[in-house]
């Protein structure tokens, strides 16, 4: 089945990290490129960061650039996500994405998502 | 930055009935413009790709196009599983993506 599952997420104190994992199955995750999306309580959704098929290029929103860092291992098929010096406007569920081949870049795969809640 | 602005932010409808909602960009996407449907809890589903494009297993009473800078949504006969929040999203540098600020679309 293809699939996209995020793990990792939880409760964790301003100034804390966490680090979330999406783990890719049924497709060949190395052709893709992948992002993070995140979604506030009640409120839209905000893209994060995108990061290339072989893991060389990567980009970040402006209001995470410096304190989140997306990577992959592609031996692992899997997408990670590091969130150091949390706010509590961080408060989000995160997704990730694959970058989908036909649409080109819109995000045609989603995970179910993983709670990620700052608070002290 | 590219900028979404999408409108409405709620809808009201009914079963039956033709909806547009609407995606302006600040500057030019060439096309790269994604439509997404969320129900709570849920992630969101892609839609519509490339401004017109149906993905695959989408109803076909569901249709993208566009118009320079906007771009719009269309829902031809509105059925009860398609109230839900919809989004734009622009994709034309993989270095900025962009949402919309979201479309509720409910019961009237």
């Amino acid at each position: 089945e293809v699939q996209l599952v995020e793990s990792g997420g939880g409760l964790v104190q301003p100034g804390g990290s966490l680090r979330l994992s999406c783990a890719a199955s049924g497709f060949t995750f190395s052709d893709y490129w992948m992002s993070w999306v995140r979604q506030a309580p009640g409120k839209g959704l905000e893209w994060v960061a995108n990061i290339k098929n072989d893991g060389s290029d990567k980009y970040h929103v402006d209001s995470v650039r410096g304190r989140f860092t997306i990577s992959r291992d592609n031996a692992k098929n899997s997408l990670y996500l590091q969130l150091d010096y949390l706010r509590a406007d961080d408060t989000a569920v995160y997704y990730c994405a694959r970058l989908g081949g036909l649409s080109s870049g819109a995000c045609d795969l989603w995970g179910q998502g993983t709670m990620v809640t700052v608070s002290s | 930055d590219i900028q979404m602005t999408q409108s409405p932010s709620t809808l009201s409808a009914s079963v039956g009935d033709r909806v547009t909602i609407t995606c302006r960009a600040s500057q030019s996407v060439n096309s790269w413009l994604a439509w997404y449907q969320q129900k709570p809890g849920k992630p969101p589903k892609l839609l519509i790709y490339k401004a017109s494009g149906l993905e695959s297993g989408v109803p076909s009473r569901f249709s993208g196009s566009e118009s320079g800078t906007e771009f719009t949504l269309t829902i031809s006969c509105l059925q009860p599983e398609d109230f839900a929040t919809y989004y734009c999203q622009q994709y034309s540098s993989y270095s900025l993506y962009t949402f919309g600020q979201g479309t509720k679309v409910e019961m009237k």
